[in-house]
Protein backbone atom coordinates (compact mmCIF):
# COMPACT_ATOMS: atom_id res chain seq x y z
CA UNK A 1 0.00 0.00 0.00
CA UNK A 2 1.16 3.45 -0.06
CA UNK A 3 0.76 6.19 2.88
CA UNK A 4 -1.11 9.39 1.56
CA UNK A 5 -0.86 12.94 3.22
CA UNK A 6 -3.58 15.16 2.35
CA UNK A 7 -3.71 18.79 3.51
CA UNK A 8 -5.86 20.21 4.28
CA UNK A 9 -8.28 18.13 6.10
CA UNK A 10 -11.28 20.80 5.86
CA UNK A 11 -11.49 24.37 5.45
CA UNK A 12 -14.46 27.13 5.36
CA UNK A 13 -14.20 29.26 2.33
CA UNK A 14 -16.02 32.09 0.90
CA UNK A 15 -17.68 32.74 -2.48
CA UNK A 16 -15.07 33.64 -5.24
CA UNK A 17 -11.92 32.71 -3.38
CA UNK A 18 -9.90 29.30 -4.77
CA UNK A 19 -8.17 26.58 -2.40
CA UNK A 20 -5.25 24.45 -2.93
CA UNK A 21 -5.38 20.83 -1.61
CA UNK A 22 -2.00 19.13 -1.42
CA UNK A 23 -1.08 15.47 -1.50
CA UNK A 24 2.02 13.64 -0.32
CA UNK A 25 2.44 10.46 -1.07
CA UNK A 26 5.26 8.14 0.72
CA UNK A 27 7.12 6.52 -2.64
CA UNK A 28 6.83 7.07 -6.26
CA UNK A 29 3.97 6.51 -7.73
CA UNK A 30 3.07 6.78 -11.67
CA UNK A 31 -0.26 7.24 -11.74
CA UNK A 32 -2.14 9.91 -9.25
CA UNK A 33 -5.97 10.85 -9.53
CA UNK A 34 -8.34 13.78 -8.00
CA UNK A 35 -11.71 12.96 -6.78
CA UNK A 36 -14.77 14.73 -5.95
CA UNK A 37 -17.57 13.26 -3.82
CA UNK A 38 -20.26 15.47 -3.17
CA UNK A 39 -22.93 14.94 -0.35
CA UNK A 40 -24.02 11.95 -0.26
CA UNK A 41 -23.11 10.75 -3.53
CA UNK A 42 -20.20 8.69 -4.85
CA UNK A 43 -17.01 9.25 -6.02
CA UNK A 44 -16.94 11.37 -9.06
CA UNK A 45 -13.17 11.36 -11.42
CA UNK A 46 -11.99 15.08 -12.15
CA UNK A 47 -8.51 14.02 -13.42
CA UNK A 48 -5.56 12.14 -13.78
CA UNK A 49 -2.40 14.03 -12.46
CA UNK A 50 0.39 13.31 -14.94
CA UNK A 51 3.87 13.87 -14.02
CA UNK A 52 5.48 16.61 -16.07
CA UNK A 53 2.67 17.61 -18.23
CA UNK A 54 -0.53 18.85 -17.83
CA UNK A 55 -3.31 16.92 -16.51
CA UNK A 56 -5.83 14.71 -17.80
CA UNK A 57 -9.58 16.21 -17.03
CA UNK A 58 -12.96 14.40 -17.26
CA UNK A 59 -15.84 15.36 -18.80
CA UNK A 60 -17.39 18.55 -16.86
CA UNK A 61 -13.83 19.00 -15.59
CA UNK A 62 -11.90 21.90 -16.85
CA UNK A 63 -8.08 23.57 -15.88
CA UNK A 64 -9.72 26.88 -15.78
CA UNK A 65 -11.59 25.88 -12.78
CA UNK A 66 -9.47 22.61 -11.33
CA UNK A 67 -5.62 23.39 -12.11
CA UNK A 68 -3.32 20.37 -10.88
CA UNK A 69 -0.14 20.36 -10.39
CA UNK A 70 2.09 17.33 -10.65
CA UNK A 71 5.88 18.65 -10.24
CA UNK A 72 6.98 14.96 -9.13
CA UNK A 73 6.47 11.44 -8.98
CA UNK A 74 5.36 11.86 -4.96
CA UNK A 75 3.53 14.82 -4.71
CA UNK A 76 0.40 16.81 -6.78
CA UNK A 77 -2.40 19.73 -6.09
CA UNK A 78 -5.52 20.85 -6.55
CA UNK A 79 -6.63 23.86 -6.71
CA UNK A 80 -10.77 25.21 -6.30
CA UNK A 81 -10.75 28.11 -8.41
CA UNK A 82 -13.69 30.82 -8.04
CA UNK A 83 -15.55 28.69 -5.62
CA UNK A 84 -19.44 28.47 -5.12
CA UNK A 85 -21.33 26.99 -2.59
CA UNK A 86 -21.85 24.16 -5.32
CA UNK A 87 -18.12 23.14 -5.29
CA UNK A 88 -18.40 22.02 -1.68
CA UNK A 89 -17.73 18.54 -1.38
CA UNK A 90 -15.37 16.24 -0.56
CA UNK A 91 -11.80 16.03 -2.70
CA UNK A 92 -9.71 13.14 -2.23
CA UNK A 93 -6.78 12.79 -4.09
CA UNK A 94 -5.74 8.50 -5.00
CA UNK A 95 -2.47 6.87 -6.13
CA UNK A 96 -2.19 3.35 -7.61
CA UNK A 97 0.21 1.03 -6.14
CA UNK A 98 1.66 -2.67 -6.91
CA UNK A 99 -1.13 -4.90 -8.93
CA UNK A 100 -3.40 -2.02 -10.31
CA UNK A 101 -4.43 -1.23 -6.80
CA UNK A 102 -6.34 2.07 -5.66
CA UNK A 103 -5.83 3.84 -2.53
CA UNK A 104 -7.02 7.06 -1.34
CA UNK A 105 -6.22 9.99 0.66
CA UNK A 106 -8.05 10.89 4.30
CA UNK A 107 -9.58 13.73 1.70
CA UNK A 108 -10.38 17.40 2.23
CA UNK A 109 -13.58 18.51 3.36
CA UNK A 110 -14.56 21.92 1.38
CA UNK A 111 -17.48 24.11 2.43
CA UNK A 112 -17.90 26.97 0.98
CA UNK A 113 -20.12 29.80 1.93
CA UNK B 1 -27.79 3.61 -18.26
CA UNK B 2 -24.92 4.03 -15.96
CA UNK B 3 -22.07 2.60 -15.59
CA UNK B 4 -21.69 0.86 -12.70
CA UNK B 5 -25.00 0.47 -10.72
CA UNK B 6 -25.66 -0.66 -7.81
CA UNK B 7 -28.87 -1.00 -5.27
CA UNK B 8 -28.50 1.90 -2.92
CA UNK B 9 -30.12 0.73 0.08
CA UNK B 10 -30.23 0.72 3.04
CA UNK B 11 -29.68 -3.26 3.09
CA UNK B 12 -30.50 -4.13 6.87
CA UNK B 13 -29.38 -7.65 7.71
CA UNK B 14 -28.91 -9.07 11.40
CA UNK B 15 -25.68 -9.55 13.22
CA UNK B 16 -23.88 -12.98 12.52
CA UNK B 17 -26.22 -13.14 8.78
CA UNK B 18 -24.49 -12.69 5.42
CA UNK B 19 -25.06 -9.78 3.49
CA UNK B 20 -24.93 -9.68 -0.02
CA UNK B 21 -24.01 -6.65 -1.90
CA UNK B 22 -24.22 -6.72 -5.95
CA UNK B 23 -22.87 -4.42 -8.40
CA UNK B 24 -23.54 -4.66 -12.59
CA UNK B 25 -21.33 -3.05 -15.02
CA UNK B 26 -21.72 -1.66 -18.74
CA UNK B 27 -18.84 -1.99 -20.20
CA UNK B 28 -17.63 -5.37 -21.51
CA UNK B 29 -14.13 -4.67 -21.90
CA UNK B 30 -13.42 -4.38 -17.96
CA UNK B 31 -10.87 -6.03 -16.67
CA UNK B 32 -10.65 -5.36 -12.84
CA UNK B 33 -13.11 -4.86 -10.22
CA UNK B 34 -13.18 -3.80 -6.92
CA UNK B 35 -14.90 -3.05 -3.82
CA UNK B 36 -14.29 -0.25 -1.09
CA UNK B 37 -16.08 0.03 2.62
CA UNK B 38 -16.54 3.78 3.28
CA UNK B 39 -17.81 4.70 6.75
CA UNK B 40 -19.32 7.67 7.27
CA UNK B 41 -17.18 10.98 6.91
CA UNK B 42 -14.22 8.71 6.14
CA UNK B 43 -12.27 8.16 2.53
CA UNK B 44 -13.01 4.94 0.97
CA UNK B 45 -11.05 1.67 2.11
CA UNK B 46 -9.81 -1.25 -0.27
CA UNK B 47 -11.79 -4.25 0.99
CA UNK B 48 -11.43 -6.62 -1.90
CA UNK B 49 -9.84 -6.93 -5.72
CA UNK B 50 -11.27 -9.40 -8.51
CA UNK B 51 -9.81 -9.60 -11.81
CA UNK B 52 -10.89 -13.19 -12.96
CA UNK B 53 -14.43 -14.87 -13.21
CA UNK B 54 -15.58 -16.64 -10.14
CA UNK B 55 -14.69 -16.52 -6.31
CA UNK B 56 -12.14 -14.54 -4.59
CA UNK B 57 -12.37 -15.43 -0.96
CA UNK B 58 -10.42 -13.31 2.34
CA UNK B 59 -11.41 -13.96 5.57
CA UNK B 60 -15.50 -12.89 5.95
CA UNK B 61 -15.30 -11.76 2.55
CA UNK B 62 -15.84 -13.18 -0.97
CA UNK B 63 -15.98 -11.06 -4.12
CA UNK B 64 -17.92 -12.59 -7.19
CA UNK B 65 -17.21 -12.22 -10.55
CA UNK B 66 -19.58 -13.21 -13.63
CA UNK B 67 -17.95 -10.97 -16.92
CA UNK B 68 -20.83 -12.98 -19.32
CA UNK B 69 -23.68 -11.26 -16.89
CA UNK B 70 -21.56 -8.15 -15.93
CA UNK B 71 -22.04 -8.47 -12.44
CA UNK B 72 -19.90 -8.48 -9.66
CA UNK B 73 -21.11 -9.56 -5.88
CA UNK B 74 -19.56 -8.99 -2.43
CA UNK B 75 -20.59 -11.67 0.33
CA UNK B 76 -19.83 -10.69 3.91
CA UNK B 77 -20.16 -13.56 6.26
CA UNK B 78 -20.83 -13.46 10.06
CA UNK B 79 -22.02 -9.79 9.69
CA UNK B 80 -20.72 -7.79 12.30
CA UNK B 81 -22.18 -4.19 13.37
CA UNK B 82 -18.84 -2.72 12.75
CA UNK B 83 -19.73 -3.96 8.87
CA UNK B 84 -21.84 -0.98 8.98
CA UNK B 85 -20.68 1.32 6.07
CA UNK B 86 -21.69 2.22 2.45
CA UNK B 87 -19.99 -0.18 0.63
CA UNK B 88 -18.90 1.38 -3.16
CA UNK B 89 -18.56 -0.83 -6.28
CA UNK B 90 -15.67 0.03 -8.94
CA UNK B 91 -14.41 -0.79 -12.21
CA UNK B 92 -11.76 -0.48 -14.25
CA UNK B 93 -13.27 0.70 -17.41
CA UNK B 94 -11.85 -1.34 -20.54
CA UNK B 95 -9.22 -2.86 -21.68
CA UNK B 96 -6.49 -0.08 -21.51
CA UNK B 97 -4.50 0.38 -18.45
CA UNK B 98 -5.51 4.02 -17.01
CA UNK B 99 -5.89 2.89 -13.93
CA UNK B 100 -8.75 5.18 -13.68
CA UNK B 101 -11.94 3.65 -11.78
CA UNK B 102 -15.64 4.50 -12.24
CA UNK B 103 -17.36 4.26 -8.89
CA UNK B 104 -21.41 3.04 -8.54
CA UNK B 105 -23.69 4.96 -6.30
CA UNK B 106 -22.87 2.96 -3.23
CA UNK B 107 -24.87 0.42 -1.04
CA UNK B 108 -25.82 1.31 2.71
CA UNK B 109 -25.28 -1.59 4.88
CA UNK B 110 -26.83 -1.62 8.46
CA UNK B 111 -25.72 -4.69 10.62
CA UNK B 112 -28.17 -4.74 13.34
CA UNK B 113 -27.00 -6.66 16.90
Amino acid sequence: SAVISQKPSRDICQRGTSLTIQCQVDSQVTMMFWYRQQPGQSLTLIATANQGSEATYESGFVIDKFPISRPNLTFSTLTVSNMSPEDSSIYLCSVVVGENIQYFGAGTRLSVL
Amino acid sequence: QKEVEQNSGPLSVPEGAIASLNCTYSDRGSQSFFWYRQYSGKSPELIMFIYSNGDKEDGRFTAQLNKASQYVSLLIRDSQPSDSATYLCAVNPGSSNTGKLIFGQGTTLQVKP
